[in-house]
C-alpha cells in the first residue's frame, strides 16, 4: 500500500465550482498535512498546512484532515481559472521529510 | 516577498559528469531540503539540512550526492558522477526553525542527463 495516494486527475470544472481534492494516507503517524500548488514547470507553492485533525480555513480554501479515517481534503470555493494547477497533498511525521502525493491536475474552465 | 531561488535553471550534463546545483534560501531560515521530482512521477525527498549537518536523507541520498552550505547564504546539491536516471527537476526548500513542515520551494533545476 503506499504511503499517500491522491487521484491524479484530470480534473476539469467551470468557474465558480467548489472543488474538492482528496488524499489518503497509511502511516497513522503522520501529524503535519500540508496542500501545495504547482503550476507547470514551476515549483509547489504552500497553500496551507495543519496540524492533526481539524480544519481551516483561508480565504477560498479550506483543509480538512479526519486522522480516524487517514483522509484529507482541501476544498476551492468559487473557483477561478487561475486556479488551475496542479494540487500536492504532503504529509510529514514529526521530521523534515516530507511525504508527497501524486498530485491532483486541475482545470477551471471560465 | 522573499523566496527561495535557484540556479541553473536548465542544466545539460554527460553521463560520469559532476554537477553543482545551487540554491539560496529565504534569509531567516535554519532548515534546507533538497528534493526531486522524475518527470510525471511524485517529489521526493532526498535530503534535510541543519546546523551545518544532515540531520535526515532518503535512500536515494547515496554516495555520489552530498550538500553543502559553503557561505552564509548558498545551499548547494552536488553530484559527482550523474547517471541517466538522475533526470529530473531538483528543488530546493528551506523553513524556519519553528516549523519544519512548513517549507517553501524554490522554482527548480531542471537536470538532463544525456
Amino acid at each position: 500500500q503506499k504511503e499517500v495516494e491522491q487521484d491524479p486527475g484530470p480534473l476539469s470544472v467551470p468557474e465558480g465550482a467548489i472543488v474538492s481534492l482528496n488524499c489518503t494516507y497509511s502511516n497513522s503517524a503522520f501529524q503535519y498535512f500540508m496542500w501545495y500548488r504547482q503550476y507547470s514547470r514551476k515549483g509547489p507553492e504552500l497553500l496551507m498546512y495543519t496540524y492533526s485533525s481539524g480544519n481551516k480555513e483561508d480565504g477560498r480554501f479550506t483543509a480538512q484532515v479526519d486522522k480516524s479515517s487517514k483522509y484529507i481534503s482541501l476544498f476551492i470555493r468559487d473557483s477561478q481559472p487561475s486556479d488551475s494547477a496542479t494540487y500536492l497533498c504532503a504529509m510529514s511525521v514529526w521530521s523534515q521529510k516530507l511525504v508527497f502525493g501524486q498530485g491532483t491536475r486541475l482545470t477551471i474552465n471560465p | 516577498e522573499p523566496e527561495v531561488t535557484q540556479t541553473p535553471s536548465h542544466q545539460v550534463t554527460q553521463m560520469g559528469q559532476e554537477v553543482i546545483l545551487r540554491c539560496v534560501p529565504i534569509s531567516n531560515h535554519l532548515y534546507f531540503y533538497w528534493y526531486r521530482q522524475i518527470l510525471g512521477q511524485k517529489v521526493e525527498f532526498l535530503v534535510s539540512f541543519y546546523n551545518n549537518e544532515i540531520s535526515e536523507k532518503s535512500e536515494i541520498f547515496d554516495d555520489q550526492f552530498s550538500v553543502e552550505r559553503p557561505d552564509g547564504s548558498n545551499f548547494t546539491l552536488k553530484i559527482r558522477s550523474t547517471k541517466l536516471e538522475d533526470s529530473a527537476m531538483y528543488f530546493c526548500a528551506s523553513s524556519e526553525p519553528g516549523g519544519p513542515h512548513e517549507q517553501y520551494f524554490g522554482p527548480g533545476t531542471r537536470l538532463t542527463v544525456t
